[in-house]
């Protein structure tokens, strides 16, 4: 199975901080990466799908850029509901595995 | 609206089995993968394995294969996932969620959820 990784696993920021989450792979995933938010007692929403395609309806200050093995989730200026637990997944194989997650807290 | 329509919370006992729905509404459910996607309480996502409606082809992930069964009836456009007999290790939140084909290419992606079915099995 492929494995990802994600950095960091906790985060503290602020309101109007800019935010990274990296995720990294095991192994070459091409584009097949898909970012997820979760907010507590919610199924997780779609953020980011093909590595850096915004999901319709998702706010722009969320960005996705990366291929290969590494990849990054961008929050240009974060907003109050922005405060929640990211989730990378692949898709390039079956299982579709989930990287373990970053909570985002506020400052 | 696409949704994705879950069945409500169960509490079971060790050894009980159990299955669990998830209905599409809005959209050609044959046209999508349906996944499943287990959460331990304060844990992270766990893919389960999936299923393709419009011929039950189906997928397990290694560490679930053998303990749960995932089936679909697409006259009523609902995906189930199934226990012959449950631990107390499968207590969790079960997310069913819709999955584009593969040939989508990198533009697979999980883009509609089910609300969530808690599952909770105490003696």
């Amino acid at each position: 199975d492929i494995q990802l990784t994600q950095s960091p696993s906790f985060l503290s920021a602020s309101v109007g901080d800019r935010v990274t989450i990296t995720c990294r792979a095991s192994q070459g995933i091409s584009s097949y990466l898909a970012w997820y938010q979760q907010k507590p007692g919610q199924a997780p929403k779609l953020l980011i799908y093909g590595a850096s395609t915004l999901q319709s309806g998702v706010p722009s200050r969320f960005s996705g850029s990366g291929s290969g093995a590494e990849f990054t989730l961008t929050i240009s200026s974060l907003q109050p509901e922005d405060f929640a637990t990211y989730y990378c997944q692949q898709l390039n194989t079956y299982p579709g595995t989930f990287g373990p997650g970053t909570k985002v807290d506020i400052k | 609206d696409v949704q994705l329509v879950q069945s409500g919370a169960e509490v079971k006992k060790p050894g009980e089995s159990l299955k669990i729905s998830c209905k599409g509404f809005g959209y050609t459910f044959t046209s999508y993968w349906i996944a499943w996607v287990r959460q331990m309480s304060g844990k992270g996502l766990e893919w389960m394995g999936v299923i393709y409606p419009d011929d039950s082809d189906d997928r397990y992930s290694p560490s679930f294969e053998g303990q749960v069964t995932i089936s679909v009836d697409k006259s009523i456009s609902t995906a189930y996932l199934q226990w012959r007999s449950l631990k107390a290790s499968d207590t969790a939140t079960y997310y069913c969620a819709r999955l584009q084909k593969y040939s989508s290419g990198p533009s697979r992606r999980m883009d509609v959820w089910g609300q969530g079915t808690t599952v909770i099995v105490s003696s």
